[in-house]
């Protein structure tokens, strides 16, 4: 199975933009890019997914490299709420979602 | 819309008893999947249905097991419960396994096994 590294923590100030990394080195080349979130106390998210082109919804943006060995999901401004464990996933043919450790991200007001 | 919805919220039983956890799926949903959820293993995957099929199956022992109706509602039974078993069992619901899909989680069903 393809796998991602995420960064176990992450820590922005409130209102700022923040990039949280994902390193999927061995994706191929029908492999999506899925970001799902959890808040505490509540069931996973969906945060927003891609294939190839920079994605964009009212939640965040997703910015995947050429290559496709990286993306980075970004929260233009950053609140309280947005205070959560982000899962980067890559969805593979005929195989369910397989969450990682994700990156723990805390906002400081 | 109703959003995923699972009973019970919470659920206290003891060693060696079975449990059964029910999971409605939203509206026009046909594939289900299950995930355990425990602070030092994480989400695990457990099993996924699709027309009433198991299409893929995590690694957990027999004692785990699922099915899905022909309403598209699941539940899934844990039989000999152990105290490892207690955890946040969460179900998605997704229209279909198309790769492009985004998955939608219920608010997932606590079991402790005392």
């Amino acid at each position: 199975d393809a796998k991602t590294t995420q960064p176990n923590s992450m820590e922005s100030n409130e209102e700022e933009p923040v990039h949280l990394p994902c390193n999927h080195s061995t994706i191929s080349g029908t492999d999506y890019i899925h970001w799902y979130r959890q808040l505490p106390s509540q069931g996973p998210e969906y945060v927003i997914h891609g294939l190839t082109s920079n994605v964009n919804n009212r939640m965040a943006s997703l910015a995947i490299a050429e290559d496709r060995k990286s993306s980075t999901l970004i929260l233009h401004r950053a609140t309280l709420r947005d205070a959560a464990v982000y899962y980067c996933i890559l969805r593979l043919v005929d195989t369910p979602l397989v969450f990682g450790k994700g990156t723990r991200l805390s906002v400081i007001a | 819309k109703a959003g995923v919805t699972q009973t019970p919220r919470y659920l206290i039983k003891t060693r060696g008893q079975q449990v059964t956890l029910s999971c409605s799926p939203i509206s026009g949903h046909r594939s289900v999947s299950w995930y355990q959820q425990t602070p030092g293993q994480g989400l695990q995957f457990l099993f996924e249905y699709f027309s009433e099929t198991q299409r893929n199956k995590g690694n957990f022992p027999g004692r785990f097991s699922g099915r899905q109706f022909s309403n598209s509602r699941s539940e899934m039974n844990v039989s000999t419960l152990e105290l490892g078993d207690s955890a946040l069992y969460l179900c998605a619901s997704s229209p279909n396994r198309i790769l492009n899909t985004e998955a939608f989680f219920g608010q997932g069903t606590r079991l402790t096994v005392v």
